[in-house]
């Protein structure tokens, strides 16, 4: 079975600073991973997601996430944030198997403060 | 990227009634959808994979008969909410996937649901 954890429900960061969000995963296949976020009382956007091949991913919005298989981690981050970027962030995992169903972790809570 | 929409965005229920959204893949046909519920400032839960032409797959403690799936065509899944209850209020999202692409679903914008 597949799992994902996110270190930290809540983050606050000033405007312009470095924001990491810390994604660790559990799976016993290769997996997939992805970042979604999710703005108040809407749907799911895709970030960015790891397939295969390059460990570095660069997504939308100046975000990018790192694949480590070693620490099992998928840790988001974005070198200077913008106040728009205030929303809720979902690590989620799937594999070739069942690459649809989609398995998302707890969520983190980013606040960007003027 | 594919599109996947969902109808309503937001409704309002009396307790008892049944509700029934839809999750439609508007340019790509899609064999499986996903039925997500999400409870305010928490994470998705699946609750089924609804498969075109034959019975959904329900999650582990989830009830069939109240939450009714029915995927009729390769383009839509629907969801009803039976006999409705205030626990029942949440968001919820559907996910599809685009076997052209064969490696990421494609979410709704959500349905919002309030039973009162």
């Amino acid at each position: 079975a597949q799992s994902v954890t996110q270190l930290g429900s809540h983050v606050s960061v000033s405007e312009g600073a470095l924001v990491l969000l810390r994604c660790n995963y559990s799976s016993s296949v290769p997996p997939y991973l992805f970042w979604y976020v999710q703005y108040p009382n809407q749907g799911l956007q895709l970030l960015l997601k790891y397939l295969s091949g390059s460990t570095l991913v660069k997504g939308i919005n100046g975000f990018e996430a790192e694949f480590n298989k070693s620490q099992t981690s998928f840790h988001l981050r974005k070198p200077s944030v913008h106040i728009s970027d205030t929303a809720e962030y979902f690590c989620a995992v799937s594999d070739k198997t069942s690459y649809d169903k989609v398995i998302f972790g707890p969520g983190t809570s980013l606040s960007v403060i003027p | 990227g594919a599109v996947v929409s969902q109808h309503p965005s937001r409704v309002i229920c009396k307790s008892g009634t049944s509700v029934k959204i839809e999750c439609r893949s508007l340019d790509f046909q899609a064999t499986t959808m996903f039925w997500y519920r999400q409870f305010p400032k928490q994470s998705l839960m699946l609750m089924a994979t609804s498969n075109e032409g034959s019975k959904a797959t329900y999650e582990q403690g989830v009830e069939k008969d109240k939450f009714l799936i029915n995927h009729a065509s390769l383009t839509l899944s629907t969801l009803t909410v039976t006999s409705a209850h205030p626990e029942d209020s949440s968001f919820y999202i559907c996910s599809a996937r685009d076997t052209r692409v064969n490696t990421e679903a494609f979410f709704g914008q959500g349905t919002r649901l309030t039973v009162v």
